[in-house]
């Protein structure tokens, strides 16, 4: 019973290098999402997507791409990353419907751009 | 636009006391609403939410929450803190139709012995 999965946990890059952050979830939840979460602030929303094919913006979407192919994964993108993007970023996964919304989230990945 | 307001920063309390962490929210129509503790170098785990009918809600580790629609107040509480509550705490919200959570800002549970 994994949940949700965060690959890697911790990652250090160099200005203008680029990588992927890995989520998957195995309880063939609809709903999945990227937070970042910087001290002082919560989290805040960067992507989220309602299922596969579909993805939208949330409140921080510059500088990161996703995509859904299927159920399960849920990939965040760096194309070229900055010194601003030092952060640790959360995968979060729930069912879609009213009544629901209960957010299962990754143990998190700690990204520092230098 | 929703938004959650957690008005402080930190919350210190002794063990046995009662701990009450505050949480307000602006958003339009009847939101859900939701409490997330977060534990050191962990993701944040599910405590309870708000969706209809009593305003009184009960979750896990003994914590409940009461809604409270003309203060668009959502405030966590627990009777008899533990020193094991210290963690960090977010109130979050989501619109009814909507599937965006946002979260507050968080506020620091400290208990001691």
């Amino acid at each position: 019973n994994a949940g949700v999965t965060q690959t890697p946990k911790f990652q250090v890059l160099k200005t203008g290098q680029s990588m992927t952050l890995q989520c998957a979830q195995d309880m063939n939840h609809e709903y999945m999402s990227w937070y970042r979460q910087d001290p002082g602030m919560g989290l805040r929303l960067i992507h989220y997507s309602v299922g596969a094919g579909i993805t939208d913006q949330g409140e921080v979407p510059n500088g990161y791409n996703v995509s859904r192919s299927t159920t399960e994964d849920f990939p965040l993108r760096l194309l070229s990353a900055a010194p601003s993007q030092t952060s640790v970023y959360f995968c979060a996964s729930s069912r879609t419907g009213e009544n629901t919304g209960e957010l299962f989230f990754g143990e998190g990945s700690r990204l520092t751009v230098l | 636009a929703q938004s959650v307001a957690q008005p402080e920063d930190q919350v210190n309390v002794a063990e046995g006391n009662p701990l009450t962490v505050k949480c307000t929210y602006s958003v339009s129509g009847n939101p859900y609403l939701f409490w997330y503790v977060q534990y050191p170098n962990r993701g944040l785990q599910f405590l309870l939410k708000y969706i209809t009918g009593d305003n009184l809600v009960k979750g896990s580790y003994g914590f409940e929450a009461e809604f409270n629609k003309s203060q668009t107040s959502f405030h966590l509480k627990k009777p008899s803190a533990l020193v094991s509550d210290s963690a960090l705490y977010f109130c979050a919200v989501r619109p009814r139709g909507d599937y965006k959570l946002s979260f507050g800002a968080g506020t620091t549970v400290t208990v001691r012995a």
